[in-house]
């Protein structure tokens, strides 16, 4: 069957450090793989769109990896700051219409 | 600034009760999704639609109809709300192409009683 896993619950770091956060799938062939922050009681925020063919993609802070033969994607966050603390959620898509949503990981910087 | 806007943040409905959840896009984008979200289940597609008056059923379609008459409005209707449809529910829209992220609303937190 289809799985999405993130791969802890939860994850506390150190202000200042590197968050480094996983996402494996199993019986997926996303050609793209979204990840998105969500805050308590709101909508998720799409963050970054990584494809297949890419292996990095970074946006300011933020780094993603994608391995296709994997099965997996790395989100890092550099330079951690307690604003970034939030749910982050791995969403694998195989189509516009077909977007798979992880459980997410809830990440705590502390300061 | 682009926006999802979900008609309510807070809702308090009774068991049996036909409840409606408006959600609108300014965006112009074809595809518009509902979502319901309960901890430890993640986010789950209920109904999407890539276009006015189409409409497809996601994975827990059970108990939930949509209404899609304008590119920009879709509703989900509970037809008789019961206590297991308290949630969270989100909306959001996209355009119709792989590659896109999506736009998400607000929410709606639904309690029936």
């Amino acid at each position: 069957s289809q799985k999405i896993e993130q791969n802890s619950e939860a994850l506390n770091i150190q202000e200042g450090k590197t968050a480094t956060l996983t996402c494996n799938y199993t019986n997926y062939s996303p050609a793209y793989l979204q990840w998105y922050r969500q805050d308590p009681g709101r909508g998720p925020v799409f963050l970054l769109l990584i494809r297949e063919n890419e292996k990095e993609k970074r946006k300011e802070r933020l780094k993603v990896t994608f391995d296709t033969t994997l099965k997996q994607s790395l989100f890092h966050i550099t330079a951690s700051q307690p604003a970034d603390s939030a749910t982050y959620l791995c969403a694998p898509q195989t189509g516009a219409n077909n977007l798979f949503f992880g459980t997410g990981t809830r990440l705590t910087v502390i300061p | 600034d682009v926006k999802v806007t979900q008609s309510s943040r807070y809702l308090v409905k009774r068991t049996g009760e036909k409840v409606f959840l408006e959600c609108v896009q300014d965006m112009d984008h074809e595809n518009m999704f509902w979502y319901r979200q309960d901890p430890g289940l993640g986010l789950r597609l209920i109904y999407f639609s890539y276009d006015v008056k189409m409409k497809e059923k996601g994975d827990i379609p059970e108990g939930y109809s949509v209404s899609r008459e304008k590119k920009e409005r879709f509703s989900l209707i509970l037809e008789s709300a019961s206590t297991n449809q308290t949630s969270m529910y989100l909306c959001a829209s996209s355009f119709n192409s792989r590659g896109y992220g999506y736009t998400f609303g607000s929410g709606t937190r639904l309690t029936v009683v």
